[in-house]
Order: structure tokens, then C-alpha cells, then sequence
């Protein structure tokens, strides 16, 4: 079974830093994606970005990237410049073709004035 | 413009007693899936479906059950709540092919 695991239970930054969240994972297949969502307190998910692991090009969104590294089977986020909206719950997922994604436990992101 | 909404947004029932979460979504997709999330746990997977007449279970599906008997509904029905399934529910949406999901806001149940 693949699995995620989020290292960092807690990260902070200070406003308009950049701050990186870690992520790896556990799989035998070679065709899969992979996702970063954040949950503000709303409780929201939101989907922030998404890596297709047959793309080398690391996927950008705005202020936010990705480190892919396929045979370390890691997928870090990094966050840039960043804002006090930024301050969430970030869940690294992974999925493959199928469509059901298995997600890591989260890292608390604050974010301070 | 295209959604999914779960209901209700918060419930609480007693031990026991049987309860029906909904979940509706306009976006036309086929993949469906209910995940539970409990502190120290992320999201966890208790049941999803491929498309009408199609449910599989996921890691945490014993106590909970779901059908599908078209696109845009897919209702998680608790047998017999436990207080162990005290939880946040949420639903999710997707097209097939590795795309990311569209979540609803929530169902926040606690068991008394």
C-alpha cells in the first residue's frame, strides 16, 4: 500500500520569508501524481498543486513550488514570500490513474507579523 | 457555477442511532470518495465509487456504508454510531486520470 508521511507536525515563518514543508512517499508504481491542499481554519481543502511523476519540470503556482525527486521519492512545497493567509493545515497526497488519493497527516503552518 | 455541498455542516446524534451524511456535486464528475479526519490521522479513506452502481471500501469502512444510484450523490450512512466515529467527514469529487479532487466544506459528527 503507498504511503505519505509528513515529518514536520509544525512549521512556522515569519511574514513575506519562504518556508518549505516536506513530504515522502511510498510506491512501486512509476505513473502517479501527487498534490499539496491547504485547510485554513474554515476547514476548507483547497488544492494549492499538482505534479504528474513523468514530468520532470517541477510544477509552480504563483508563490508556490515544488521540489520533485522521483527516486527519493520525495515532493516537497515551498512556499515564497509568505502571507498571513498562508497560515493553514498543508496535506501532501498521492494518487495514481485510479483517482483515490491517500494523504499524509499535515503540517500546521503559522505564519508571524 | 459547478459545486459540491455536503449536509448537514454539523451533527450531533446519540450512541447507537443511525445517521446519514449527504453529499451532492454538480461538477459531472464520476470518481466519488468520503474521507474522515481525525486529529493526528490526516485523512483517511472510508469509502469511494468509480461511477453509478460502482462503491469499493477504503482503509476505515467497517460501521459505514454507501450507495450510488447516480452521478451526483453519494450519502455515507453510519449503521450504528459509535463514539469512536465522532469525527469530521468530508466528501470529495474528481475526474479519473490523476486529477485533484474538489472537496465539500464538512461534516463535523459527534456521537453522544
Amino acid at each position: 500500500a503507498q504511503t505519505v508521511t509528513q515529518s514536520q507536525p509544525e512549521m512556522s515563518v515569519q511574514e513575506a520569508e519562504t518556508v518549505t514543508l516536506s513530504c515522502t512517499y511510498d510506491t512501486s508504481e512509476s505513473d502517479y501524481y501527487l498534490f499539496w491542499y491547504k485547510q485554513p481554519p474554515s476547514r476548507q481543502m483547497i488544492l494549492v498543486i499538482r505534479q504528474e511523476a513523468y514530468k520532470q519540470q517541477n510544477a509552480t503556482e504563483n508563490r508556490f513550488s515544488v521540489n520533485f525527486q522521483k527516486a527519493a521519492k520525495s515532493f516537497s512545497l515551498k512556499i515564497s514570500d509568505s502571507q498571513l493567509g498562508d497560515a493553514a493545515m498543508y496535506f501532501c497526497a498521492y494518487n495514481t490513474n485510479a483517482g483515490k488519493s491517500t494523504f499524509g497527516d499535515g503540517t500546521t503552518l503559522t505564519v508571524k507579523p | 457555477d459547478a459545486e459540491i455541498t455536503q449536509s448537514p455542516r454539523h451533527k450531533i446524534t446519540e450512541t447507537g442511532r443511525q445517521v446519514t451524511l449527504a453529499c451532492h456535486q454538480t461538477w459531472n464528475h464520476n470518481n466519488m470518495f468520503w474521507y474522515r479526519q481525525d486529529l493526528g490521522h490526516g485523512l483517511r479513506l472510508i469509502h469511494y465509487s468509480y461511477g453509478v452502481q460502482d462503491t469499493n471500501k477504503g482503509e476505515v469502512s467497517d460501521g459505514y456504508s454507501v450507495s450510488r444510484s447516480n452521478t451526483e450523490d453519494l450519502p455515507l450512512t453510519l449503521e450504528s454510531a459509535a463514539s469512536s466515529q465522532t469525527s469530521v467527514y468530508f466528501c470529495a469529487s474528481s475526474d479519473p486520470g490523476g486529477y485533484g479532487y474538489t472537496f465539500g466544506s464538512g461534516t463535523r459528527l459527534t456521537v453522544v
